[in-house]
């Protein structure tokens, strides 16, 4: 069984840096993307990026090229979005996602619970 | 950038009654990479159809997809009760994907 467990909420300060993680199980996790998307409280979905785990390939939306970084630890199975300075608009539930297909694009059929990221001073 | 425009912005319908949401792309999505999903409060989402018209596993008959190019349609044949939720179409064909900005099917 797919899973894909991802790190608690967290709550921190403007300017903070933070690192959540995404530990995937039950298939091989080198050979599918996965990927990070951002659901502000109320709103819709927004795409963040994504990354294959065999070669580290990432690619990111537009929005948050620069924003944010998106990495992996094949050894740990483990995905990782991670912010250097954060902002109080960064506030929001971020959910992990692996596509339905190995080695590519496709749309999304196993998702993290979300872990909630508020950043208020 | 491909943007997804939905409409309605929101659907209330009763029990047993047909809802039909649209998906609308700026540019052609390549091969049909159009996927639904369903989103319930406090929930992740869950996919509902890819490539346009194809069921997910586990996903009840009454959901159905159709459409190609910029133009996609999700339809509910008959409502049930658990059927209320957010539905967001995204495209996947290309970096970025998207999201379009979602329907909100209330039951009456």
């Amino acid at each position: 069984e797919v899973q894909l467990v991802q790190s608690g909420a967290e709550v921190r300060k403007p300017g903070d840096s933070l690192k959540i993680s995404c530990k995937a199980s039950g298939y091989n996790f080198a050979t599918y993307w996965i990927g990070w998307v951002r659901q502000v409280p109320g709103k819709g979905l927004e795409w963040m990026g994504i990354i294959y785990p065999g070669d580290y390939d990432t690619k990111y939306g537009p929005s948050f090229q620069g924003q944010v970084t998106i990495s992996a630890d094949k050894s740990i199975t483990t995905a990782y979005l991670q912010w250097s300075s954060l902002k109080a608009s960064d506030t929001a539930m971020y959910y992990c996602a692996r596509p339905r297909i190995s080695g590519s694009f496709s749309s999304f059929d196993s998702w993290g619970q979300g872990t909630l990221v508020t950043v208020s001073s | 950038e491909i943007v997804l425009t939905q409409s309605p912005g929101t659907l209330s319908l009763s029990p047993g009654e047909r809802a039909t949401l649209s998906c609308r792309a700026s540019q052609s999505v390549s091969t049909n990479h159009l996927a639904w999903y369903q989103q319930k409060p406090g929930q992740a989402p869950r996919l509902l159809i890819y490539v346009a018209s194809s069921r997910a596993t586990g996903i009840p008959d009454r959901f159905s997809g159709s459409g190609s190019g910029t133009d996609f349609t999700l339809t509910i044949s008959s409502l049930e009760p658990e059927d209320s939720a957010m539905y967001f179409c995204q495209h996947y064909g290309r970096s970025p994907w998207t999201f379009g900005p979602g329907t909100k099917v209330e039951i009456k």
